[in-house]
């Protein structure tokens, strides 16, 4: 099956700085998102990015679907922007709702 | 609108125990799913429904069973409870194939 791959796999942050993580995936997707599980660990869905760029608000996403990576990047971070961010995909060969999901990149941000 | 609905939110069970999680949704959606998060994982897909009535295994499938009898409705069985079950539960669903999932809260469930 797909494997999908997130880098750093942990990240510490002062409140402020900018940051950039990285999903790689090794076959096409039609479906990719973006999810940020919180301390209390929900799953909050981020962004339904198969392919190009969106922003939303502090948050911005890009996947270069032909180069088969993802990256979010989150601007001036929040301590509320602590917790786990995975990505997941679904591949051209999934029957149904089949997301596959990295490893997560988890995010500590420090007052 | 409710979107993913999970009850319980937490659960613990003896050994041997049955019990069942309960997902609804109220967004119409055809593709429904079970996903279970081990701690420092990702999450694994157990069973996925794309319609009433059709149900198939994902990746981790032993132990659960499952039935779609109406759209809105996914509920997950636990036959006889291991601590390998230990974990984490979400419950997720999509319009169709290849859409935007949105996910339950999620049950903690811990077997002794």
């Amino acid at each position: 099956g797909i494997q999908v791959e997130q880098s750093p796999p942990d990240l510490i942050l002062q409140e402020g700085a900018n940051s950039t993580l990285r999903c790689n995936f090794s076959d096409s997707v039609n479906n990719l998102q973006w999810f940020h599980q919180n301390p209390w660990g929900q799953l909050i869905n981020l962004f339904y990015i198969p392919s190009g760029t969106k922003q939303n608000g502090r948050l911005s996403a890009t996947t270069v679907a032909t180069e088969r990576y993802s990256l979010l990047y989150i601007s001036s971070s929040q301590t509320t922007d602590s917790g786990v961010y995975f990505c997941a995909v679904e591949d051209y060969n999934n029957a149904g709702n089949m997301l596959t999901f990295g490893g997560g990149t988890r995010l500590m941000v420090k007052p | 609108n409710a979107g993913v609905t999970q009850t319980p939110k937490f659960q613990v069970l003896k050994t041997g125990q049955s019990m069942t999680l309960q997902c609804a949704q109220d967004m119409n959606h055809e593709y429904m799913s079970w996903y279970r998060q081990d701690p420092g994982m990702g999450l694994r897909l157990i069973h996925y429904s794309v319609g009433a009535g059709i149900t198939d295994q994902g990746e981790v499938p032993n132990g659960y069973n499952v039935s779609r009898s109406t759209t809105e409705d996914f509920p997950l069985r636990l036959l006889s409870a291991a601590p390998s079950q230990t974990s984490v539960y979400f419950c997720a669903s999509s319009y169709e194939k290849y859409t935007e999932a949105f996910f339950g809260q999620g049950t903690r469930l811990t077997v002794v």
